[in-house]
């Protein structure tokens, strides 16, 4: 267990519509990045927030947001939905300090867009 | 822009046997990390090995090891006595030393083991 918690595990959604993915980072992990994963695919990052403001931007549409609460949990709005971004959703989470330097990561949301 | 290369879409080896996957990377920067993710079937994103660019010494974890070259930017994973748990998709990741910034990924070798 990575203690990055991401919530639903999956979603079945219809074109045209909207959704919201959700991230709990491991306690005191400050910066949260998204990663998309399309099939066998690698993963591609979309934004990374740290202790709640934008910190960097990937390849990220625009009709896709992210944000970073006060809590330190984030949120990516995935809205006009095409099937092709039905993918595999992640969130990641590193500490302030360089004491580890990789990322942890969270199970996934698959999403399927029908 | 950092760029992660795995020339190798796909790999096998042998239960028992040893395989090494390729990942070549370019940067300007001088001070970084690299990292070896593992990904089962189960798509859990797993850490398997870490290098800091500024120690000489290749790391290891038990049967996985690291052939780190700076200067020729490359950076492969050997598995010794591979086991059918090892098959996965196996990503190659950068990370800027400077500033707390994303990994950048490589596409990914799916290694298969062979019974």
């Amino acid at each position: 267990d990575s203690g990055v918690t991401q919530t639903p595990k999956h979603l079945i959604t219809a074109t045209g519509q909207r959704v919201t993915l959700r991230c709990s980072p491991r306690s005191g992990d400050l910066s949260v990045y998204w990663y998309q994963q399309s099939l066998d695919q690698g993963l591609q990052f979309l934004i990374q927030y740290y202790n709640g403001e934008e910190r960097a931007k990937g390849n990220i549409l625009e009709r896709f947001s992210a944000q970073q609460f006060p809590d330190l949990h984030s949120e990516l709005n995935l809205s006009s939905l095409e099937l092709g971004d039905s993918a595999l959703y992640f969130c990641a989470s590193s500490p302030r300090q360089a004491v580890y330097t990789e990322a942890f990561f969270g199970q996934g949301t698959r999403l399927t867009v029908v | 822009a950092q760029t992660v290369t795995q020339s190798q879409p796909e790999m096998s080896v042998q239960e028992a046997e040893t395989v090494t996957l390729s990942c070549t990377y370019d940067t300007s920067e001088s001070d970084y990390y690299l990292f070896w993710y593992k990904q089962p079937p189960s798509r859990q994103m797993i850490l398997v090995i870490r290098q800091e660019a500024y120690k000489q010494q290749n790391a290891t974890e038990n049967r996985f090891s690291v052939n780190f070259q700076k200067a020729a930017k490359s950076f492969s994973l050997k598995i010794s006595d591979s086991q059918l748990g090892d098959a996965a998709m196996y990503f190659c990741a950068y990370r800027s030393a400077y500033g707390n910034t994303p990994l950048v990924f490589g596409k990914g070798t799916r290694l298969s083991v062979i019974a």
